[in-house]
């Protein structure tokens, strides 16, 4: 089964204007993080980040924050102000696990975000 | 500052050949991971290792083998290369179990 859900493969979004990027997850352990990366063309995974599922207030990077909704199972990445460079692959990744045990680490399918000028 | 280096950065492969995709990390990292990335698709976990010597599968194991006799390097090994092994890997480390991952710059191998 998919632990991680991105039923967006492609978005379009006005320059400036702010995006939200949908990400589902599955899992029965309480202890688990989610993380989003950036794939821009070149290649390169880059970190955005992060949410702890004991963390009380939603996470926030500059213009990246992170809707955390934990009783919908749903960390959503949030965009403002999204300009040209933003353009690239989104992807939604949850790690999962105590300590050494089973640390997991998915990815999901990935969003596809295109910012129009 | 190296990070996470993977060699080769390409590579092609004969139906059958056997290869092993080297990742080094000199963040003293105890979580390392391999995945592959088929086109225009997410990632997707092969083995990962909590440490020297604790490996583990993920969600498409078959093909392939690792070990971790070191805390710095993960090779992943590919026995009978398979057409269906053409993608491009990624290694990544991770410090804790709360902390993101450092991704190399990835292998690209295509088998014929």
């Amino acid at each position: 089964a998919q632990k991680i859900t991105q039923t967006q493969p492609g978005m379009f979004v006005q320059e400036k204007e702010a995006v939200t990027l949908d990400c589902t997850y599955d899992t029965s352990d309480p202890s688990y993080g989610l993380f989003w990366y950036k794939q821009p063309s070149s290649g390169e995974m880059i970190f955005l980040i992060y949410q702890g599922s004991y963390d009380q207030q939603n996470a926030t990077e500059g213009r990246y924050s992170l809707n955390f909704q934990k009783a919908r199972k749903s960390a959503n990445l949030v965009i403002s102000a999204s300009q040209l460079g933003d353009s690239a692959m989104y992807f939604c990744a949850m790690r999962e696990g105590r300590g050494d045990y089973g640390q997991n680490f998915v990815f999901g399918p990935g969003t596809r975000l295109s910012v129009l000028p | 500052n190296a990070g996470v280096t993977q060699t080769p950065k390409f590579r092609i492969l004969k139906i059958g050949q056997s290869m092993t995709l080297q990742c080094t990390q000199d963040m003293n990292h105890n979580y390392m991971y391999w995945y592959r990335q088929d086109p225009g698709m997410g990632l997707k976990l092969i083995y990962y290792s909590v440490g020297a010597g604790i490996t583990d599968k993920g969600e498409v194991p078959n093909g392939y083998n690792v070990s971790r006799s070191t805390t710095e390097d993960f090779p992943l090994r590919l026995e009978l290369a398979a057409p269906s092994q053409t993608s491009v890997y990624f290694c990544a480390s991770r410090e804790a179990v709360n902390t993101e991952a450092f991704f190399g710059q990835g292998t690209r191998l295509t088998v014929v």
